[in-house]
């Protein structure tokens, strides 16, 4: 069966240090992939997307960036983080075809 | 640019009613629409996927209506439980051709509370 793994699940940065989230995928192969950004009180932002390896689309300027060295990893990063970067960050996969999304369990950032 | 909007944003029963969550999107264009619950914290569990091409799908306790010409899908949950209490999002993925590579719309969610 497949899976989606997220982590961390919580974490507390200050104004100005760099940013890695990470999320894997198992159990199925050449996925598509999304980051989305849920913001308190907030509907959910397509942050970044990727139907390949290397291949990463952006939906709107920001200071984040996003990677995909593999083709069941995708990650976040900031070189800087601003404190408009606190928020929820989920991480979601869609097989080709037909299906659904499934989404990981969510990384919740404060930036201090 | 296709809008998703969800009525009511928030709903309190008591435990037992049978409820009905709304869900509206202006671009018809669908290919198919789903319908998550998120606890508190959470991530986002995928309860109901419904095609373009379907009227309905059922799992349990939850039926889910889509009506593609109207705009409109429904999502009924019958006998409502404490445990239902959570965020309900409703969300459309856009017709199979072009540039869209299937990213989801989100419509803001409906906060249900059931209380014994």
């Amino acid at each position: 069966s497949q899976t989606i793994h997220q982590w961390p699940a919580t974490l507390v940065q200050p104004v100005g240090s760099p940013l890695s989230l990470e999320c894997t995928v198992e159990g199925t192969s050449n996925p598509n992939l999304y980051w989305y950004r849920q913001a308190a009180g907030r509907g959910l932002q397509l942050l970044f997307y990727s139907v390949g390896i290397g291949q990463i689309s952006s939906e709107v300027p920001q200071n984040l960036s996003a990677s995909r060295p593999q083709d069941r990893q995708f990650i976040l990063s900031s070189k800087k983080l601003l404190l408009s970067d606190s928020g929820f960050y989920l991480c979601a996969w869609r097989g080709q075809g037909a299906g659904g999304y499934t989404f990981g369990s969510g990384t919740r950032l404060t930036v201090v | 640019k296709q809008e998703v909007t969800q009525i009511p944003a928030a709903l309190s029963v008591p435990e037992g009613e049978n409820l009905v969550l709304n869900c509206s999107f202006t671009d018809s264009a669908i290919y198919n629409l789903q319908w998550f619950r998120q606890d508190p914290g959470k991530g986002l569990t995928s309860l109901l996927l419904i095609q373009s091409s379907q009227r309905e799908q059922t799992s349990g306790r939850l039926n889910a209506s889509l009506d593609k010409s109207s705009g409109r899908s429904t999502l009924y949950i019958a006998a409502s439980q404490p445990g239902d209490s959570a965020t309900y999002l409703c969300a459309v993925r856009p017709d199979a051709g072009g540039t869209s590579y299937g990213k989801l719309t989100f419509g803001q969610g409906t906060i249900l509370t059931v209380h014994p």
